[in-house]
């Protein structure tokens, strides 16, 4: 049963720093990966998604790669901002439906 | 982008009674849809899986006759949370899957959820 991890669970950054947030899944045998961000009582905004097949994928200032032998994924966010500030939720997709680690709560703080 | 849409966004209900859930792809045609929950400050946890035409695939864990889900259409699929109690309150999220589509063909695309909140 594919299990996804999140690390850290919360983190606050100053304004202007760059971060990583950490993802890791126990089957490697996945077709993809997604980030998600989702604000206090809202649904979901996916972010970047990853084939099975790539290594990363960028949006403005964020960048995700993927390692799929090792089963992990980084969120990378340059020059955070406090509008950044939201759970970011990863995702990975093999034969079952998509199955979301517990989120990583980033406080940007101006 | 795919968009999916659900009706209400927020419900509020006494206990007891019933509540349904709509969740509508509105601009591809999705075979197959997904039920999700979530708790405060806690992961989305799938709760079933919907085909098109045919009966859901619920997740260990989850009552059947208590989270009726109904998928009539390629593009329609409903939860009905049938006499509901105050542990049922949570935020409903469903998910559709483009049959087609290269690339992303099995992309999900999420609604922005329903709020339940059963008194």
């Amino acid at each position: 049963k594919q299990e996804v991890t999140q690390i850290p669970a919360a983190l606050s950054v100053p304004e202007g720093e760059n971060l990583v947030l950490n993802c890791s899944f126990t089957d490697s045998a996945i077709y993809n990966l997604q980030w998600f961000r989702q604000d206090p009582g809202k649904g979901l905004t996916s972010l970047l998604l990853i084939q099975s097949s790539q290594r990363e994928q960028t949006s403005g200032r964020l960048n995700a790669s993927l390692d799929k032998s090792s089963g992990r994924s980084t969120l990378y966010i340059a020059a955070s901002q406090p509008g950044d500030s939201a759970t970011y939720l990863c995702a990975v997709k093999g034969h079952t439906p998509l199955v979301f680690g517990k989120g990583t709560r980033l406080s940007v703080i101006a | 982008g795919a968009v999916v849409s659900q009706h209400p966004s927020r419900v509020i209900c006494k206990s007891g009674t019933s509540v349904k859930i709509e969740c509508r792809s509105l601009d591809f045609q999705a075979t197959t849809m997904f039920w999700y929950r979530q708790f405060p400050k806690q992961s989305l946890m799938l709760m079933a899986t919907s085909n098109e035409g045919s009966k859901a695939t619920y997740e260990q864990g989850v009552e059947k006759d208590k989270f009726l889900i109904n998928h009539a259409s390629l593009t329609l699929s409903t939860l009905t949370v049938t006499s509901a109690h105050p542990e049922d309150s949570s935020f409903y999220i469903c998910s559709a899957r483009r049959t087609s589509g290269s690339g992303a063909y099995n992309e999900q695309f999420f609604g922005p959820g329903t709020r339940l909140t059963v008194l």
